[in-house]
């Protein structure tokens, strides 16, 4: 079945470092990836998102990369800042069944 | 309002008790998901509904699981008898567009926390 692999469960890094969130996907007709970052008893909210015609996707400090033939794709965030710190989800989404299956999650430590 | 509203963001239900959960979706969205989010996991697929009709319910537990939109709005869940293991955030989440596959945002509501006592 379609599945989202997701790694690693929990990252710490320090204030101005990059962290680096990895995913993969099973479903090789997915076809859109969203990020999602969620804080504790807060509704998940889209940080990025990447279709799959395009390879690389940059919003401020944050990018997001897709392989489709490795069906691989991550979440970079550059320069760190202590409010970055939260519970990341990578998704990837069915063209033929219209939901999200999501990652297991990143926990993210960002130390000032 | 601007966002997906849910309702009631806390339920403490009795093991056996039946529970109804309400989702608002944006206005005008035609895409509705239920998604179950158990503590530390991503959130799980439930339903799918695009305007009344319900594609996609492949993510129901079991058929104590109801979900229905009647006039292609509002939501509502329904979980009857519930069991400990019901226990979890129930996320809705809406899209304007007919699938996701499309590339369209899908926006989630704050959550509806069910605990089962």
């Amino acid at each position: 079945g379609e599945n989202v692999e997701q790694h690693p469960s929990t990252l710490s890094v320090q204030e101005g470092d990059s962290a680096v969130i990895k995913c993969t996907y099973s479903d090789s007709a997915s076809n859109y990836f969203p990020w999602y970052k969620q804080e504790l008893g807060k509704r998940p909210q889209l940080i990025i998102d990447i279709r799959s015609n395009v390879g690389e996707k940059k919003d401020q400090r944050i990018a997001v990369t897709l392989n489709k033939t490795a069906k691989h794709f991550s979440l970079h965030i550059t320069e760190t800042q202590p409010e970055d710190s939260a519970v990341y989800f990578c998704a990837a989404s069915n063209l033929n069944t219209g939901k999200l299956i999501f990652g297991q999650g990143t926990t993210l430590q960002v130390k000032p | 309002g601007a966002g997906v509203s849910q309702s009631p963001r806390y339920k403490v239900a009795k093991r056996g008790q039946d529970v109804a959960l309400r989702c608002d979706p944006i206005s005008g969205h035609v895409s509705l998901f239920w998604y179950q989010q158990a503590l530390g996991q991503g959130p799980e697929f439930l339903t799918y509904f695009q305007n009344e009709a319900q594609l996609d319910k492949s993510g129901l537990p079991s058929d104590r699981f109801f979900a229905e939109r009647p006039e292609g709005s509002v939501s509502t869940l329904k979980i009857q008898r519930t069991q400990q293991e019901d226990s979890a955030v129930y996320l809705c989440a809406s899209s304007l567009a007919l699938t996701s596959g499309s590339g369209n945002t899908i926006y989630f509501g704050e959550g509806s926390w069910l605990t089962v006592v």
